[in-house]
């Protein structure tokens, strides 16, 4: 499985757009993009995922480099609600299927 | 739709003493994941379940952690004998096995708090 990098933390004012960045530059053609989320005390919640096309639910938007080697999460509209660690996860679709987390970005919104 | 459920929500128990861990996936799901989430980490995975059968517990610590999932549903996770750094957060997932990108996200209990002292 491929492995992400991702920044330790970031900081976002309320009402603004947060932007996560993941690297995954060694993916493989039939590895998804995954995000996930751990608001404090709770387990891990799924947000979005693509394979290589931007993808956007009611929750996020994920926009994928057109190399696929980089992701962004995109939350329009960040309310304090949305502090919490963020995970990008590179994940086979064939095999095991197992999620992979590393460190994650631990986000901040800031009122 | 229920959740994954999970008991206890937190555990106190001294070294040397064992434990057990309780999961029950949403309805329906196949595959059965259990992490161990230390503080400040990501949650690492000790072993998935497809059905009753383990497809992968290459990070599990065999001399001291098991796992079953009898009858594919409710599964159970023990440590025997607990050691401190054992204390971790343990955190069940469940998914439905999936093609292509449909159905393929897993769903997270809340977890069980283990302290070992």
């Amino acid at each position: 499985d491929a492995k992400t990098t991702q920044p330790p933390s970031m900081d976002c004012a309320e009402g603004r757009a947060a932007n996560l960045p993941c690297n995954h530059s060694t993916i493989s053609g039939n590895e998804y993009v995954y995000w996930y989320r751990q608001i404090h005390s709770q387990g891990p919640q799924y947000i979005i995922h693509g394979l290589k096309n931007n993808e956007t639910n009611e929750m996020a938007s994920l926009i994928i480099t057109e190399d696929r080697k980089s992701s962004t999460l995109i939350l329009p509209h960040a309310t304090l609600r949305d502090t919490a660690v963020y995970y990008c996860i590179v994940r086979r679709t064939s095999g095991t299927y197992k999620y992979i987390f590393g460190t994650g970005t631990r986000l901040k919104v800031l009122a | 739709e229920a959740g994954v459920a999970q008991s206890p929500r937190y555990k106190i128990i001294e070294k040397r003493q064992s434990v057990a861990f309780w999961c029950n996936p949403i309805s329906g799901h196949a595959t059965l994941y259990w992490y161990q989430q230390i503080l400040g980490q990501g949650p690492k995975l000790l072993i998935q379940f497809q059905n009753n059968g383990v497809v992968d517990d290459s990070q599990l610590p065999k001399d001291r952690f098991s796992a079953e999932r009898l009858k594919g549903v409710d599964s159970t996770l023990k440590i025997q004998p607990a050691k401190l750094e054992d204390s971790a957060v343990y955190l069940c997932a469940s998914s439905s096995r999936g093609s292509g990108r449909l159905n393929t996200e897993a769903f997270f209990g809340q977890g069980t708090r283990l302290t070992v002292v």
